[in-house]
């Protein structure tokens, strides 16, 4: 099916560095969503977009609704160990039928720099 | 409360066996979903269930057979499945299918089928 455009697909974190991942498409969504997913657990919602241009927080975390309606990004801030994980973007475009599904990106492996 | 509870958290069956998972949310939401993640991908979508009916099948092998009782909780039935077929089954909910869509995703049923 299809999925969203997201960069990078990995990246190494050092403890206190800010972290930026961001997801990209050809067409407009209606909502964009940001979730954290542990091994073997489910995906975590971390941020919900509805508005393009709108910016939420939520702690160390910050998440953009761009305002061409096509990206998103997430910003970590003072990354700490249990930030690794898997995370990934997902939107939802202009509803109606199976456009009406949550689609998404392929998601960002964060890891412990070595 | 954003909970959805899934059980069991691991299944071991083989491919003559009948099992079910089961997955409950108690937040009044009228839409639920049965994804499936192979390791390293993001969610596929199976099944969706809106106000107790079944609304979108992913043209899913019909040895996958979902059931919604009431609105808080689905099954997933699972009978004569394939090797192929082990992965993480995830269920999520959303306040309804169109208009509130914002997904959350319960902790995930381990599959393996030998």
């Amino acid at each position: 099916g299809q999925q969203l455009n997201q960069s990078p697909q990995s990246m190494f974190i050092q403890e206190g560095e800010d972290v930026s991942m961001n997801c990209t498409s050809s067409s407009i969504f209606n909502t964009w969503l940001w979730y954290k997913q542990d091994p073997g657990e489910g995906p975590v919602l971390l941020i919900a977009l509805y508005k393009a241009g709108e910016l939420t927080s939520n702690g160390r975390l910050t998440a953009q609704f761009g305002i061409t309606r096509k990206d998103s990004f997430l910003n970590i801030s003072a990354s700490i160990p249990s930030d690794v994980g898997i995370y990934f973007c997902a939107g939802h475009k202009p509803y109606g039928g199976s456009q009406g599904n949550l689609i998404f990106g392929k998601g960002t492996k964060l890891s412990v720099k070595p | 409360d954003t909970e959805v509870t899934q059980t069991p958290k691991h299944l071991v069956m083989g491919m003559t066996n009948k099992k079910s998972l089961k997955c409950e949310q108690h937040m009044g939401h009228r839409a639920m979903y049965w994804y499936k993640q192979k390791a390293k991908k993001p969610p596929e979508l199976m099944f969706v269930y809106s106000y107790e009916k079944l609304s979108i099948n992913e043209s899913v092998p019909s040895r996958f057979s979902p059931e919604c009782p009431n609105s808080s909780l689905l099954n997933l039935h699972l009978h004569a499945l394939q090797p192929e077929d082990s992965a993480l089954y995830l269920c999520a909910s959303s306040q309804d299918r169109l208009a509130e869509r914002t997904q959350y995703f319960g902790p995930g049923t381990r599959l393996l089928v030998l």
